[in-house]
């Protein structure tokens, strides 16, 4: 089992509908959780974080968490085109400093 | 207020070169990880450097080094370069160690001929 997975995608949505991307984990120690964005050829750009159960909102994003069932989601609302991109999750594992990322899901927002 | 910067960003190297990527961390960061990224896939953690010590290390061989300087910036050295090698380096910068978010630079792409 691999200590982070999501869904390779694509994942397509139309323009103006909410896009929701998903990744379990399988350390249960784990205690911080990261979206990031990747448009093709740049680097990784830090999106939302999330600590404690329930949601998190910032702007059109919402990011959920539940540790009981291991399971990390974000919501895009009203997606639009520049929203396409790959979005990688990131666990904290193994108790220490060692940030472990998904494959990452590549969002595609059709007009 | 400067974010993580890498240098160079671009670096073509034949097979057993050796190679010396560089990171200067985002203004009030002390902490520097490095990541390598193949092509379709996530970051791979390389190790993490805090108080100039390396923390932390991933599943990577020894032939991956690096070393962290008084004024935060790190390096990261490869030795005996193999063409699984070619990548995108990535370097990211928080504020102590453990869960903090983190904040990466453009990355280097490393190409091995």
């Amino acid at each position: 089992q691999k200590e982070v997975e999501q869904n390779s995608g694509p994942l397509s949505v139309p323009e103006g509908a909410i896009a929701s991307l998903n990744c379990t984990y399988s350390d249960r120690g784990s205690q911080s959780f990261f979206w990031y964005r990747q448009y093709s050829g740049k680097s990784p750009e830090l999106i939302m974080f999330i600590y404690s159960n329930g949601d998190k909102e910032d702007g059109r994003f919402t990011a959920q968490l539940n540790k009981a069932s291991q399971y990390v989601s974000l919501l895009i609302r009203d997606s639009q085109p520049s929203d396409s991109a790959t979005y990688l999750c990131a666990v904290y594992t193994g108790g220490g400093n060692k940030l472990t990322f998904g494959t990452g899901t590549q969002l595609k927002v059709e007009l | 207020d400067a974010g993580v910067t890498q240098s160079p960003t671009h670096l073509i190297k034949t097979r057993g070169q050796q190679v010396t990527l560089r990171c200067s961390p985002k203004s009030g960061h002390d902490t520097v990880s490095w990541y390598q990224q193949a092509l379709g896939q996530g970051p791979q953690f390389i190790f993490q450097y805090y108080e100039e010590e390396e923390r932390q290390r991933g599943n990577f061989p020894d032939r991956f080094s690096g070393h962290q300087f008084p004024n935060y910036s790190s390096e990261l050295n490869v030795n005996a370069l193999l063409l699984g090698d070619s990548a995108l380096y990535l370097c990211a910068s928080s504020l102590g160690t453990g869960n903090q978010p983190q904040h990466f630079g453009d990355g280097t792409r490393l190409s091995i001929l």
